[in-house]
């Protein structure tokens, strides 16, 4: 079954570290990932997409098929990037694309 | 501005009583869905919509019905609320296609007592 797994619900660092969100999928075919992140009060919005290799807000995120995994990094961490993170699945099933989301994963920069 | 708008952004409402969320776009998007947000289970699909008169059944449908009449809404009804259905609402739209991203609006805080 399509399936996207984040397995920490928070993750709390100081300013500047290194900063790693997993993110692990199942799916039988190609698959087409993204992040989302929601800040504190405000509608989601796409982060980036594995299709475009992409670097936002000195995010970067590189797709492991071998390991199945999706992580979102970013070297130095900053307090404004404090927000809920999801990682999503693109589904194809014929005539529906259906996005699939993790359940997130809240990052928390400390001062 | 291109952008997927929501109303009421907050509700409280007493058990049973119907009640709709409005959801607006104006990227001219044939994709529409609805999402229920809650602590520990993301975000779940409770019905979507391919276009115009087409509608179908996401994750989590039980409880609830929409409508797509014209292109641009897609509102959902809850015709007999009940208190499980306290939760952060989202309504998101996009073209058809991978790589078209979903957009989303700012969210209804809906809580039924």
């Amino acid at each position: 079954a399509q399936r996207v797994t984040q397995p920490e619900k928070l993750l709390s660092v100081f300013k500047g570290a290194p900063v790693e969100l997993k993110c692990n999928y199942s799916y039988s075919g190609s698959p087409e990932l993204f992040w989302y992140v929601q800040y504190s009060r405000q509608r989601l919005q796409l982060l980036l997409r594995h299709i475009s290799r992409e670097s936002i807000k000195g995010f970067t995120a590189d797709l492991n098929k071998g390991e199945t995994s999706f992580h979102l990094k970013k070297p130095f961490a900053q307090e404004e990037d404090s927000a809920m993170y999801y990682c999503a699945l693109l589904n194809y099933g014929g005539a529906t694309n259906k996005l699939i989301f993790g359940t997130g994963t809240l990052l928390a920069v400390q001062p | 501005e291109a952008q997927v708008t929501q109303n009421p952004r907050y509700l409280i409402t007493v058990t049973g009583k119907k009640l709709t969320v409005t959801c607006s776009q104006n990227m001219n998007h044939e994709y529409m869905s609805w999402y229920r947000q809650d602590p520990g289970l993301g975000l779940r699909q409770i019905y979507y919509s391919m276009n115009v008169e087409v509608t179908d059944k996401g994750d989590v449908p039980e409880g609830y019905k929409v409508s797509r009449k014209e292109k641009r809404n897609f509102p959902l009804i809850l015709e007999s609320p009940s208190p499980n259905q306290t939760s952060l609402y989202f309504c998101a739209s996009s073209g058809l296609g991978g790589n078209s991203p979903l957009h989303f609006g700012n969210g209804t805080r809906l809580t039924v007592t």
